[in-house]
């Protein structure tokens, strides 16, 4: 059974760096062909995908967001961090994390609420 | 703007069908058979339903259909029931740098 957990701080200031961390089980971040996304939803609005990584250590990022994202693995402990840099309002939502195979997202947490504020 | 295209909400009365439209680009949608449809209840984590245009993860109600027409996709729900009751979001690969493109979301409400 795939289960995949976000967590974080719930709020943080403007400009400050978010750091999350996606805990799962059920899989390996090892396996051929297996990836963890990052993908946040602000209130009331849709779905955006953030970031990506592979078992190879494969990284994809949002072009709109690249530039503040970084995405890496730790495989013995089955997690998977992103951090966002230069926190703005615009940037409150629910983040999620979620498994990836074969070009979808199959199994999401439940995600995490973050709001930013001074 | 998200980057495809669904209807805010649609409505329909136990046992009845509605389909949920998905709009994208020959880019996306047209282009690729990596469309996926998503179910979430208000404060859950959504859940898939469909994947590669046509096809039920296990466990999933064959209730739940989709297809895919140029760069439309679609959902169709039949037999409506009350827990049927949530957002439905869609996705597609892009094969571009964005890699990955959803919809706004459809709210469905079972009358």
């Amino acid at each position: 059974q795939i289960t995949l957990k976000e967590s974080g701080p719930t709020l943080v200031k403007p400009t400050q760096t978010l750091t999350l961390t996606c805990t799962f089980s059920g899989f390996s971040l090892s396996t051929s062909g297996v990836g963890v996304g990052w993908i946040r939803q602000p209130p009331g609005k849709a779905l955006e995908w953030l970031a990506l990584i592979y078992w190879n250590d494969d990284k994809r990022y949002s072009p709109s967001l690249k530039s503040r994202l970084t995405i890496t693995k730790d495989t013995s402990k089955n997690q998977v961090v992103l951090t966002m840099t230069n926190m703005d309002p615009v940037d409150t939502a629910t983040y999620y994390c979620a498994h990836r195979l074969r070009r979808l997202f199959d199994y999401w947490g439940q995600g995490t609420l973050v709001t930013v504020s001074s | 703007q998200s980057a495809l295209t669904q209807p805010a909400s649609v409505s329909g009365s136990p046992g009845q069908s509605i389909t949920i439209s998905c709009t994208g680009t020959s880019s996306d949608v047209g282009d690729y058979n990596y469309v996926s449809w998503y179910q979430q209840h208000p404060g859950k984590a959504p859940k898939l339903m469909i994947y590669d245009v046509s096809n039920r993860p296990s466990g999933v109600s064959n209730r739940f259909s989709g297809s895919k027409s140029g760069n439309t996709a679609s959902l169709t729900i039949s037999g409506l029931q009350a827990e049927d009751e949530a957002d439905y979001f869609c996705s597609s690969y892009t094969g571009s740098s964005t890699l990955v493109v959803f919809g706004g979301g459809t709210k469905l409400t079972v009358l």
